[in-house]
């Protein structure tokens, strides 16, 4: 099946950083979403990108499926985006699979 | 109104108790899908209903029973379960069950079976 490798796994970082996580895949998909899991267990659909780049306030989503990875920038990191970034994407099983995350903690 | 709404948000049962976890979605959405997550791992599927059809059993044991009685509302009724079964217990929702589809998550329950 596919696999999905997420990096960096974990990432502290000061208030006001910028920050980028990746995201890789093994097989060609035709969609792909970001989550964010806050500390009290919400995941919340950040975005839906299979291609191309989007942008939602502080955080964009870049996409290049012919070189099957993606790319979520925070910038201005603050205090609550602290918690864990999954990217996931479908398998020929027809599953959604998800990375292992990456967690993030940015410290005031 | 993007909300799935899971009730409890917290749950503490015993190995002989029986006890149910609900969800409710008003987006309109055809697909219901139940998760499970342990502490610092990913969501894994357990339960996907479409149309209000079971479709996809991720070989979950018997100890867990779905029950989608109409396309906003999902049920995992629970039974005899171990102290392994402890986890976060996800339900999210897509359209009709593509998996092209954006998923939405409730906020989960937090079983601890003692």
């Amino acid at each position: 099946g596919i696999q999905v490798e997420q990096s960096p796994p974990d990432l502290i970082l000061q208030e006001g950083a910028n920050s980028t996580l990746r995201c890789n895949f093994s097989d060609s998909v035709n969609n792909l979403q970001w989550f964010h899991q806050n500390p009290w267990g919400q995941l919340i659909n950040l975005f839906y990108i299979p291609s191309g780049t989007k942008q939602n306030g502080r955080l964009s989503a870049t996409t290049v499926a012919t070189e099957r990875y993606s790319l979520l920038y925070i910038s201005s990191s603050q205090t609550t985006d602290s918690g864990v970034y999954f990217c996931a994407v479908p398998n020929r099983d027809d599953k959604i699979i998800f990375g292992k995350g990456t967690r993030l903690h940015i410290l005031p | 109104d993007t909300e799935v709404t899971q009730t409890p948000k917290h749950l503490v049962m015993g190995m002989t108790n029986k006890k149910s976890l609900k969800c409710e979605q008003h987006m309109g959405h055809r697909a219901m899908y139940w998760y499970k997550q342990k502490a610092k791992k990913p969501p894994e599927l357990m339960f996907v209903y479409s149309y209000e059809k079971l479709s996809i059993n991720e070989s979950v044991p018997s100890r867990f029973s779905p029950e989608c009685p109409n396309s906003s509302l999902l049920n995992l009724h629970l039974h005899a379960l171990q102290p392994e079964d402890s986890a976060l217990y996800l339900c999210a929702s897509s359209l009709e069950g593509w998996l092209n589809e954006k998923l939405f998550f409730g906020s989960g329950t937090q079983l601890s079976v003692l």
